[in-house]
C-alpha cells in the first residue's frame, strides 16, 4: 500500500541552525512527492514538487528512490520557518497520500 | 483571482443529523477534492469531481457524498453522522485534471459531532 511515514511529530532546532525533515514513502511505481506547509493560522500551502526540482525559501527536497525517502532541508533556519509541514506521495489522477505532519519551532 | 473558499467554518451537529459542507474553487480551476483531517493527522481523501462527475474516492462509507455544479463549485454531504467525523474537512481545487501542479486548498470547515 502507498504510505508516507513522517517520523518525527515534532522539531525544534535554533535560528541559524541546518534544518532537515524526513519523509519516507513506500510506492511500488515511479513516485511524484510534494512538502505542503502550514503556517499559524492559516491554509496548507505547497511549498515544493520534486518534478520541479526548485527552491522555495530557501528548502529544497531531493527525491532518494534507493532509501525511499524525501527528506526536507535548509541550511540555515530562520523563525518564520516554524510551522506544520506535510509530506504528501501522488497515487493516482490527484490523490495525495499526506503523512501526518511534523511540527517545526525555530528557537531564537 | 480568488482562492478556494469554504462555508461555514465552524459547526456543530448532533450524531445522525446530516450536514452540508461547500467549497467555491479557485478561478479556473475545474478539479475539486475534498479531504478530512482528524486532530494530530495529515489530511486523508475522500474524493474527487471532475466535471460533475465523481473521480476517485478513499476509503470512506457512502454515507460520506458529494456534488459539484457547472460552475466548479462543491458539495460534501454526510448523512447520518457519528462522533468519529468530528474533523477538519478541507476542500482542494487543482487547474485540471490532465495538469497537477499541486492543489489549492480552502481553509475548511471545523465539525464537531456531539
Amino acid at each position: 500500500a502507498q504510505r508516507v511515514t513522517q517520523p518525527e511529530k515534532l522539531l525544534s532546532v535554533f535560528k541559524g541552525a541546518p534544518v532537515e525533515l524526513k519523509c519516507n514513502y513506500s510506492y511500488s511505481g515511479s513516485p511524484e512527492l510534494f512538502w505542503y506547509v502550514q503556517y499559524s493560522r492559516q491554509r496548507l500551502q505547497l511549498l515544493l514538487r520534486h518534478i520541479s526540482r526548485e527552491s522555495i525559501k530557501g528548502f529544497t527536497a531531493d527525491l532518494n528512490k534507493g532509501e525511499t525517502s524525501f527528506h526536507l532541508k535548509k541550511p540555515f533556519a530562520q523563525e518564520e520557518d516554524s510551522a506544520m509541514y506535510y509530506c504528501a506521495l501522488k497515487r493516482g489522477a490527484q490523490k495525495l497520500v499526506f503523512g501526518q505532519g511534523t511540527r517545526l519551532t525555530i528557537n531564537p | 483571482e480568488t482562492g478556494v473558499t469554504q462555508s461555514p467554518t465552524h459547526l456543530i451537529k448532533t450524531r445522525g443529523q446530516q450536514v452540508t459542507l461547500r467549497c467555491s474553487s479557485q478561478s479556473g480551476h475545474n478539479t475539486v477534492s475534498w479531504y478530512q483531517q482528524a486532530l494530530g493527522q495529515g489530511p486523508q481523501f475522500i474524493f474527487q469531481y471532475y466535471r460533475e462527475e465523481e473521480n476517485g474516492r478513499g476509503n470512506f462509507p457512502p454515507r460520506f457524498s458529494g456534488l459539484q455544479f457547472p460552475n466548479y463549485s462543491s458539495e460534501l454531504n454526510v448523512n447520518a453522522l457519528e462522533l468519529d467525523d468530528s474533523a477538519l474537512y478541507l476542500c482542494a481545487s487543482s487547474l485540471d485534471l490532465t495538469v497537477f501542479y499541486g492543489y489549492t486548498f480552502g481553509s475548511g470547515t471545523r465539525l464537531t459531532v456531539v
